[in-house]
């Protein structure tokens, strides 16, 4: 059964701080992170997908991945209260299997 | 480029009655997957198409829900009959094609039809 899992929260962080939210997954072949944010009753918008070992940045976005831990890390910089949202970590094999979502991790940035 | 469209945005049934909702993807998108998301979880696949064929199905409860992708492109996802549930988002979201380069499996989501089963 693969799994993918992140802290519920919620993780509160106040404006400007750099909020770490963090997943956990179970399928070593795994290939391929991608981070979605989902606003209350919207549906999910990608937001960074990595695909090898290491950090990559977009703005105030940085994806972290270490394989050999099997963990998947994002980094929002300079927190806004627009980033208030459920933020889901996904996972997939390379090219042929569908996305396996963890439940998601709700934060709240606080002005 | 338009995104994801799906309707209706909302529908509210009797338990036992039937429902289908609808799907057309980013114009080019070969593959489309319809998603399950109950309150306080992640989205679950039900079925993932590419072009007209059905690549994986495995947790779709095929007794009460069916799918179809007909010429390809459009979508439609049928509940018959529906159960309390059932009662949740269904999520299209569409990818540009399924093949090894990882760049192009990105999916992108429609804004999702709301049901609920009374």
């Amino acid at each position: 059964q693969k799994e993918v899992e992140q802290n519920s929260g919620p993780l509160s962080v106040p404006e400007g701080a750099i909020a770490s939210l963090n997943c956990t997954y179970s399928d070593r072949g795994s290939q391929s992170f991608f981070w979605y944010r989902q606003y209350s009753g919207k549906s999910p918008e990608l937001i960074m997908s990595i695909y090898s070992n290491g950090d990559k940045e977009d703005g105030r976005f940085t994806a972290q991945l270490n394989k050999a831990s099997q963990y998947v890390s994002l980094l929002i910089r300079d927190s806004q209260p627009s980033d208030s949202a459920t933020y889901l970590c996904a996972v997939n094999m390379q090219g042929n299997t569908p996305l396996v979502f963890g439940k998601g991790t709700r934060l709240s940035v606080i002005a | 480029e338009a995104g994801v469209a799906q309707s209706p945005r909302y529908k509210i049934i009797e338990k036992r009655q039937s429902v289908a909702f609808w799907c057309n993807p980013i114009s080019g998108h070969a593959t489309l997957y319809w998603y399950q998301q109950i309150l306080g979880q992640g989205p679950k696949l039900l079925i993932q198409f590419q072009n007209n064929g059905v690549v994986d199905d495995s947790q779709l409860p095929k007794d009460r829900f069916s799918a179809e992708r007909l010429k390809g492109v459009d979508s439609t996802l049928k509940i018959q009959p529906a159960k309390l549930e059932d009662s949740a988002v269904y999520l299209c979201a569409s990818s540009l094609r399924m093949i090894l380069d990882r760049r192009y499996n990105e999916q992108f989501f429609g804004p999702g039809t709301r049901l609920t089963v009374l």
